[in-house]
């Protein structure tokens, strides 16, 4: 049973579309998170989610909308879609604010914008 | 602000080779510090984890001890196998505010038979 599943895995769209990737946590954690990964594998959060409610927003465009209907689902949507969105996006969920609390990704959704 | 440095790959060992990457940090305060491994096509995942000076982390093989009077969580593995071909992620987490995980770039392990 996948702990951090995200939709779709794989992503190829046009430069102006917009799209969503979805992602849900079968772990019972009250925290979720959206990280950026770049072609040189360099990892970026983006925004983090407790309990629904927003905590983190990095310098992320406002094409960038995370939405959060419940603890236990984190969508990403993407305005008019650009060349430099190009990226894995990955998932994350972890329980609590603790420090100690390990982080647990999905296996990613590869977005490739043309 | 909170950072975390480590050595730039890729780094290629032949099978049975002793393994080291290296990470320090900057940080206030008592982070946690965790190494993540990501295999091809695939997320994240925990390696292993250390919440307090002086712990040592291990997890299949692989060890790591904070050490903070030298501020480092250095990776070591004594004998590499094939299959631990992946990239390797220092991260850091701070005690209280723990949403923001700050990750090292990453670094890939190449072994060969």
């Amino acid at each position: 049973d996948t702990a951090v599943s995200q939709t779709p895995k794989y992503l190829v769209t046009q430069m102006g579309n917009d799209k969503s990737i979805k992602c849900e946590q079968n772990l019972g954690h009250d925290t979720m998170y959206w990280y950026k990964q770049d072609s040189k594998k360099f990892l970026k959060i983006m925004f983090s989610y407790n309990n629904k409610e927003l905590i983190i927003n990095e310098t992320v465009p406002n094409r960038f909308s995370p939405k959060s209907p419940d603890k236990a689902h984190l969508n990403l949507h993407i305005n008019s879609l650009e060349l430099g969105d190009s990226a894995v996006y990955f998932c994350a969920s972890s329980q609590g604010d603790r420090g100690n609390s390990p982080l647990h990704f999905g296996n990613g959704t590869r977005l490739t914008v043309t | 602000g909170n950072s975390v440095t480590q050595m730039e790959g890729p780094v290629t060992l032949s099978e049975e080779a002793f393994l080291t990457i290296n990470c320090t940090y900057t940080a206030t305060g008592y982070p946690s510090l965790f190494w993540y491994v990501q295999y091809p096509g695939e997320g994240l995942q925990l390696l292993l984890k250390a919440t307090k000076a002086d712990d040592k982390g291990s997890n299949k093989g692989f060890e790591a001890t904070y050490r903070k009077e030298t501020t480092s969580f250095h990776l070591e593995k004594g004998s590499v196998q094939v299959s631990d071909s992946a990239v390797y992620f220092c991260a850091l987490s701070p005690y209280t505010g723990g949403f923001k995980t700050i990750f090292g770039a990453g670094t890939r392990l190449f072994v060969k038979a």
